[in-house]
């Protein structure tokens, strides 16, 4: 059974707008990672955060986590037509595993 | 740097044959982890290796099987194709055994 639920499923919105996606976990956890997923191809890393961090920043990306609720968000500003994607979250629950929970992703879609 | 190399990149088996997945993972890293991505399941955990040692393993049937090698290659081998196994099949690799994964393109595996 997947660890988090990512909301929403699936967001389109204009080049040039904000994206916000958020993802909620059961368990405790180690750290939380966002990957992005061009159309039936590997994932690739964008930001890891670690329980006891609150916020990171990597470029126009913007990662939260609130562990008190359970809940990340990923925030992609001045988004762009590559930014196309799907984006998943993936809970680590073990220190020192690579064992990852993730979530169904959120299919973002940037109109020109 | 060479990334992570997955072979084959497509095949196409019928039920009950076998099949083996290769992995190259990036040079210098010894953690290989593999995943199975499908629309219904989302990307599962199927196995992790470091150092030659089966880490941790998912929840998977005893059909589906691993190993590591020396070189930190990795193999995954699935006996008794059924339908539900047609999947994109990813393996990442890490230097460690935290931090961020970097993901392959993937074995797209269709069973007949």
């Amino acid at each position: 059974s997947q660890q988090g639920e990512e909301d929403p499923q699936a967001l389109s919105i204009q080049e040039g707008e904000n994206a916000t996606m958020n993802c909620s976990y059961k368990t405790s956890i180690n750290n939380l990672q966002w990957y992005r997923q061009n159309s039936g191809r590997g994932l690739v890393h964008l930001i890891l955060i670690r329980s006891n961090e609150r916020e990171k920043h990597s470029g126009r990306l913007r990662v939260t986590l609130d562990t008190s609720k359970k809940s990340s968000s990923l925030l992609i500003t001045a988004s762009r037509a590559a930014d196309t994607a799907s984006y998943f979250c993936a809970t680590a629950l073990i220190q020192g595993a690579q064992k990852l929970v993730f979530g169904q992703g959120t299919r973002l879609t940037i109109n020109p | 740097k060479a990334g992570v190399t997955q072979t084959p990149r497509y095949l196409i088996k019928t039920r009950g044959q076998q099949v083996t997945l290769s992995c190259s993972p990036i040079s210098g890293h010894r953690s290989v982890s593999w995943y199975q991505q499908t629309p219904g399941q989302g990307l599962q955990f199927l196995f992790e290796y470091f150092s030659e040692t089966q880490r941790n393993k998912g929840n998977f049937p005893g059909r589906f099987s691993g190993r590591q090698f020396s070189n930190s290659r990795s193999e995954m081998n699935v006996s008794t194709l059924e339908l539900g196994d047609s999947a994109l099949y990813l393996c990442a690799s890490s230097v460690n055994l935290a931090g961020e994964l970097f993901f392959g393109e993937g074995s797209r595996l269709t069973v007949l």
